[in-house]
């Protein structure tokens, strides 16, 4: 079946200006997590959502960074007025139970170059 | 705090030789623990879980809680095994991942 998708795969922008990020999870996916993969500082995660609520948000690294999930499914991570050090490969995972284990399944990534 | 290291960043082998990817963790309880793998050109996933004790590709990885350690092992690499591998922990259920800095695992002819 169809896995995690992310859109676009490339994003390049100028210093300041916003981007969005989009993220369809794995169709029944209740749980939905944002990461963020970069050189310096390898993966970290930054948001995640059960349903359209956010229970941890502890990732996010400043206001300029948002999140939300509408109907369960769809995703949008939003960065306001973006920085160089922004840039970075942007992860998005879904996740559901299967018994006693959770997965999490992870999107081909986002790859955001901010000049 | 919870953290996972992996020392290495770069392991280099040759086909036929043993491999093991180190990884420690610091955690205040139990954890789950994961090996992840993202092979050139593809995208992140699971390779395997401490949970399930189980063998995948020829890998296996056993949890040393007196350690704190959940190396990767495998008796004979091939040259498709190459990729970067990637230790995580989660305090588990729907919890947050956390990874470490990941290993470059190259494996020569």
């Amino acid at each position: 079946g169809a896995g995690v998708s992310q859109s676009p795969s490339n994003k390049v922008t100028e210093k300041g200006k916003d981007v969005e990020l989009r993220c369809d999870p794995i169709s029944g996916h209740t749980a939905l997590y944002w990461y963020r993969q970069s050189l310096g500082q390898g993966l970290e995660f930054l948001i995640y959502f059960q349903g359209n609520s956010a229970p941890d948000k502890s990732g996010l690294p400043s206001d300029r960074f948002s999140a939300e999930r509408t109907g369960g499914s769809v995703s949008t991570l939003t960065i306001q007025r973006t920085q160089q050090e922004d840039s970075a490969v942007y992860l998005c995972a879904s996740s559901t139970r299967q018994g006693r284990t959770y997965e999490q399944y992870f999107g081909p990534g986002t790859r955001l170059t901010v000049t | 705090a919870q953290r996972v290291t992996q020392p290495e960043k770069l392991l280099s082998v040759f086909k036929g030789a043993p491999v093991e990817l180190k990884c420690n963790y610091s955690y205040s309880g139990s954890p789950e623990l994961f090996w992840y793998v993202q092979y050139s050109r593809q995208r992140l996933q699971l390779l395997l879980r401490h949970i399930s004790r189980e063998s995948i590709k020829g890998f296996t990885a056993d949890l040393n809680k007196g350690e704190t350690s959940f190396h990767l092992k495998k008796p004979f690499a091939q040259e498709e095994d190459s990729a970067m591998y990637y230790c995580a922990l989660t305090s588990g259920g729907y919890n947050k991942l956390i990874f470490g800095a990941g290993t470059r695992l190259a494996v020569h002819p």
